[in-house]
C-alpha cells in the first residue's frame, strides 16, 4: 500500500509570512499532484510535477518534486488570506491504475 | 453551466432511508469517480467509471451502489447506511481516466447519517 504523509497537519500563520509544507512517501510515484480545497468546495488542482527534481512556480507558490520522486514540497512566499485552505498532495502510480494516493492534507490558515 | 455539479449539497438521513446522490459533468470527460472524504483521513476512492463501465471498486460496502447511465451522469444510491458513513462525498471527472490527469471535482455532498 502506497502512503503519502503530509506535514504539518495544521499551520496558522500571519499574512506576509513564508511557509513550506511537505509530502513524503517511501514509494516512488510517476507524478505528483497538489490540490487546494477551500471550505465547502471540492479540491482544485494547482500543479502536477512529473520529473524528479522538477521545480514549478505558480505566482507565489513554488512546487518541488524530489529527485527520487518519493517526496514533494510546496513553498508559499508572502502568504495572503486567500491562500487559506486544505492543501492535498496526490501521487500517481504505474500505468493501468486508476488509483491516486492522497495524503491527509495540510490545513493552512492565514490570519490578516 | 460548466464543470462538475453535485446535488444535493447537504443530506441528512436515517439509517433506514434510501437516498441518491447525483453528479453531472459538462466537460466532455470519459471517466467519473466517487470519493469519500472523512475527517483526519485521506480521500478514499470508492468507484471509477470509464466510458460508462465500472473499472474500479475499492471494497466498498454494498449499501453504496453506483450507477453511470451515460458519460455525463453518475449516481450513488444509498441504503441502510451507518453513522460512520457520515462524510463529504465528492464526485470527480477526468478526460480519459489516466492517473496522471487532472481531476475536476464537484463541491461535494455533505452527508450526515443519524
Amino acid at each position: 500500500t502506497q502512503l503519502l504523509e503530509q506535514s504539518p497537519q495544521f499551520l496558522s500563520i500571519q499574512e506576509g509570512e513564508n511557509l513550506t509544507v511537505y509530502c513524503n512517501s517511501s514509494s516512488v510515484f510517476s507524478s505528483l499532484q497538489w490540490y487546494r480545497q477551500e471550505p465547502g468546495e471540492g479540491p482544485v488542482l494547482l500543479v502536477t510535477v512529473v520529473t524528479g527534481g522538477e521545480v514549478k512556480k505558480l505566482k507565489r507558490l513554488t512546487f518541488q518534486f524530489g529527485d527520487a520522486r518519493k517526496d514533494s514540497s510546496l513553498h508559499i512566499t508572502a502568504a495572503q488570506t486567500g491562500d487559506t485552505g486544505l492543501y492535498l498532495c496526490a501521487g500517481a502510480g504505474g500505468a493501468g491504475s486508476y488509483q491516486l494516493t492522497f495524503g491527509k492534507g495540510t490545513k493552512l490558515s492565514v490570519i490578516p | 453551466e460548466t464543470g462538475v455539479t453535485q446535488t444535493p449539497r447537504h443530506l441528512v438521513m436515517g439509517m433506514t432511508n434510501k437516498k441518491s446522490l447525483k453528479c453531472e459533468q459538462h466537460l466532455g470527460h470519459n471517466a467519473m469517480y466517487w470519493y469519500k472524504q472523512s475527517a483526519k483521513k485521506p480521500l478514499e476512492l470508492m468507484f471509477v467509471y470509464s466510458l460508462e463501465e465500472r473499472v474500479e471498486n475499492n471494497s466498498v460496502p454494498s449499501r453504496f451502489s453506483p450507477e453511470c447511465p451515460n458519460s455525463s451522469h453518475l449516481f450513488l444510491h444509498l441504503h441502510t447506511l451507518q453513522p460512520e458513513d457520515s462524510a463529504l462525498y465528492l464526485c470527480a471527472s477526468s478526460r480519459t481516466g489516466s492517473t496522471n490527469e487532472k481531476l475536476f471535482f464537484g463541491s461535494g455532498t455533505q452527508l450526515s447519517v443519524l
